[in-house]
């Protein structure tokens, strides 16, 4: 079974600076990962996704992941954080492949604080 | 284009009623997923709809059940409601074939 972790419950960082959210996952295979992130009240956004190639994946609004395959890790990250970033962070999963069995599983959330 | 739309956006149930909620995909997504979202918590996998079958299933009770219509759009149905079915309900379309999902606004559901 697919699982995702993401170890802290908030991360506080200072405009400008670098930012890092953690994700550990479990799936048989190569998978397919994602972050979302969600505001007060409102859906979830999709910011970026791995499937293949380069580790390093870039997406919305500046962020971008890397995925580590020994690790089992993909960690979101920006360069420089916004205040306008403050939000709930979602890592997910998906087992690979076309079948059926193509839930998401998503982790606990990651509430990110970004101070002026 | 529009996005994943769902209706009603908000409403209030008392314990053991029955609640239906639906669900518009995004034009051209064949597949519909529901997560049940607590207060604080993240969206927890109930099923996924694709050719009007459920094809995956959540570790749910069979008090929740769906149902997916020829043009893609799905319901959820909820019934003798418990106090803990309060949560934001989100439905997700995606393409079968392809990755990630689109989530629409949800429908925050009350019981009281």
């Amino acid at each position: 079974a697919q699982s995702v972790a993401q170890p802290e419950d908030q991360v506080n960082v200072a405009e400008g600076n670098p930012l890092t959210v953690k994700c550990t996952y479990s799936v048989s295979g190569n998978p397919y990962l994602f972050w979302y992130v969600q505001y007060p009240n409102r859906g979830l956004q999709f910011l970026l996704k791995y499937i293949t190639g380069d580790n390093l994946v870039k997406g919305s609004y500046g962020f971008e992941a890397e995925f580590n395959k020994s690790q089992t890790s993909f960690h979101l990250k920006k360069p420089s954080a916004l205040v306008s970033d403050s939000a709930l962070y979602f890592c997910a999963v998906r087992a690979p492949g076309y079948s059926s069995a193509s839930k998401i599983i998503f982790g606990s959330g990651t509430r990110l604080s970004i101070r002026p | 284009d529009a996005g994943v739309t769902q209706s009603p956006t908000h409403l209030i149930k008392t314990r053991g009623q029955q609640v239906t909620l639906r669900c518009s995909p995004k034009s051209g997504h064949d597949t519909v997923s529901w997560y049940q979202q607590a207060l604080g918590q993240g969206p927890q996998f109930i099923f996924q709809y694709y050719e009007e079958e459920e094809r995956q299933r959540g570790n749910f009770p069979d008090r929740f059940s769906g149902h997916q219509f020829p043009n893609y759009s799905s319901e959820l149905n909820v019934n003798a409601l418990l106090l803990g079915d309060s949560a934001l309900y989100l439905c997700a379309s995606s393409r079968l074939s392809a990755g990630e999902l689109f989530f629409g606004e949800g429908s925050r559901l009350t019981v009281l």
